[in-house]
């Protein structure tokens, strides 16, 4: 089964508004959380992480949350522009996979 | 300010001919990986070389190897590509003392036609 699930799988917000993406993993032992941005054709860049000794971690207008009880990590975007339109991948070790991907949340900032 | 460099960009291959892909890296990171991302799909791990001790994801196809000879560069070979090989492949970087919990940096990939 899938190891990291993400939600929603598309997502459309005003400019200015925020998004949340969210994703759970499976493998207890995980302690890595990133999130990578991915333009069409470019490649993923990495834009937050949080390790697992923290529970929030915030840079400008992004902030990831981590909730190892529940196994839950989630993104947020404040104040939405439209080059933050793009494709959002969470990721987390699995076992002895250093990364797993989540399928991707499509975001599109309308302005 | 490329630290992972992927040659060529694009590559167009026959059905059932080897193709090697290659990167680079300037990062002198430890760990080198290998993702293929189809389209409009996620990353999926194919190996990895944790400074030379190679780690194979169970569910890559034995079509797929890969070699390192030193630590800056590791090639992707695909002895007999078939269609369903066409994919956008991505190298990847970490320092990873331990643990394998240090930033991946990913290179531009290389886009693999199959025809």
């Amino acid at each position: 089964g899938e190891n990291v699930e993400q939600h929603p799988s598309t997502l459309s917000v005003q400019e200015g508004d925020s998004a949340v993406i969210k994703c759970t993993y499976s493998d207890s032992a995980s302690n890595y959380f990133p999130w990578y941005k991915q333009e069409l054709g470019k490649r993923p860049q990495l834009i937050i992480d949080i390790r697992s000794n923290v529970g929030e971690k915030k840079d400008q207008r992004i902030a990831v949350t981590l909730n190892k009880t529940a196994k839950h990590f989630s993104l947020h975007i404040t104040e939405t522009q439209p080059e933050d339109s793009a494709v959002y991948f969470c990721a987390a070790p699995s076992g002895n996979t250093p990364l797993v991907f989540g399928k991707g949340t499509r975001l599109s900032v309308i302005a | 300010d490329a630290m992972v460099i992927q040659n060529p960009r694009y590559q167009v291959t026959q059905f059932g001919k080897p193709v090697t892909l290659s990167c680079s890296q300037t990062l002198n990171h430890n760990v080198m990986y290998w993702y293929q991302q189809k389209s409009s799909q996620a990353p999926k791990l194919l190996f990895h070389y944790y400074d030379k001790d190679f780690n194979n994801e169970a569910d890559t196809p034995d079509n797929f190897q890969s070699r390192r000879p030193n630590t800056s560069f590791c090639f992707l070979d695909i002895r007999s590509p078939g269609l369903g090989d066409a994919a956008m492949y991505l190298c990847a970087t970490s320092r990873d003392g331990a643990g394998y919990t240090d930033t991946q940096y990913f290179g531009p990939g290389t886009r693999l036609t199959v025809l």
